[in-house]
């Protein structure tokens, strides 16, 4: 049972354009939202995250958005660049025990020069 | 990344044999976590620790199990390893479970068991 999923396994973007990664989960109870990059051949690296008492967050190109009464988040990056190209997972944590984060199965995004 | 480390990065082995895998951490983070990335899965959590000899299982812990006798190390044990163990490996690190700290993760280990 997939508490956290990524839809769209992948998506293609023009350089300069936006892009928009969608994440959906199931689990009410779920109160804070991640979103993490991954290279190739590293380890993911943390990008953003949302309380579930704010809609908005934003840092730099990255702007995440949480539609809790959709049980929906999105991650924008405006513009898109060449070096964005990576997989971002999407994930969700708890409010209680030990901040578990469920992670999603990703999308491979690729920013076209 | 810096402070933390995961050893060995590739490991090729033979089904039923035993496999230790190593997190190392130098920033004296109290949690440490042991995912597992598969295509189509995502990343799943395998086992975790909230402290030095405190450890708990995750969603797929069935065929690992973890210990932690120091706060810097992390070590995951597959007892009889399987093909369906073939996996990316990450090891993750948090200084506490509030809301505004994620994990930050290890550069992996590709384990290949055939």
């Amino acid at each position: 049972d997939q508490q956290v999923k990524q839809n769209s396994p992948s998506l293609s973007v023009q350089e300069g354009r936006i892009s928009i990664l969608n994440c959906d989960y199931t689990n009410s109870m779920f109160d804070y939202f991640l979103w993490y990059k991954k290279y190739p051949a590293e380890g993911p690296t943390f990008l953003i995250s949302i309380s579930s008492i704010k809609d908005k967050n934003e840092d730099g190109r990255f702007t995440v958005f949480l539609n809790k009464s959709a049980k929906h988040l999105s991650l924008h990056i405006v513009p898109s660049q060449p070096g964005d190209s990576a997989v971002y997972f999407c994930a969700a944590s708890l409010t209680s025990g030990t901040y578990k984060y469920i992670f999603g199965t990703g999308t491979r995004l690729k920013v076209l020069a | 990344d810096a402070g933390i480390t995961q050893s060995p990065r590739h490991k090729v082995t033979e089904t039923g044999t035993p496999v230790t895998l190593r997190c190392h951490q130098t920033e004296n983070h109290r949690y440490m976590y042991w995912y597992r990335q598969d295509p189509g899965h995502g990343l799943r959590l395998i086992h975790y620790s909230y402290g030095v000899k405190d450890t708990d299982k995750g969603e797929v812990s069935d065929g690992y199990s973890v210990s932690r006798s120091k706060t810097e190390d992390f070590l995951l044990t597959l007892e009889s390893a399987t093909s369906s163990q073939t996996s990316v490996y990450f090891c993750a690190i948090s200084e506490s479970p509030g809301y505004n700290y994620g994990y930050t993760f290890g550069s992996g280990t590709r384990l290949t068991v055939v």
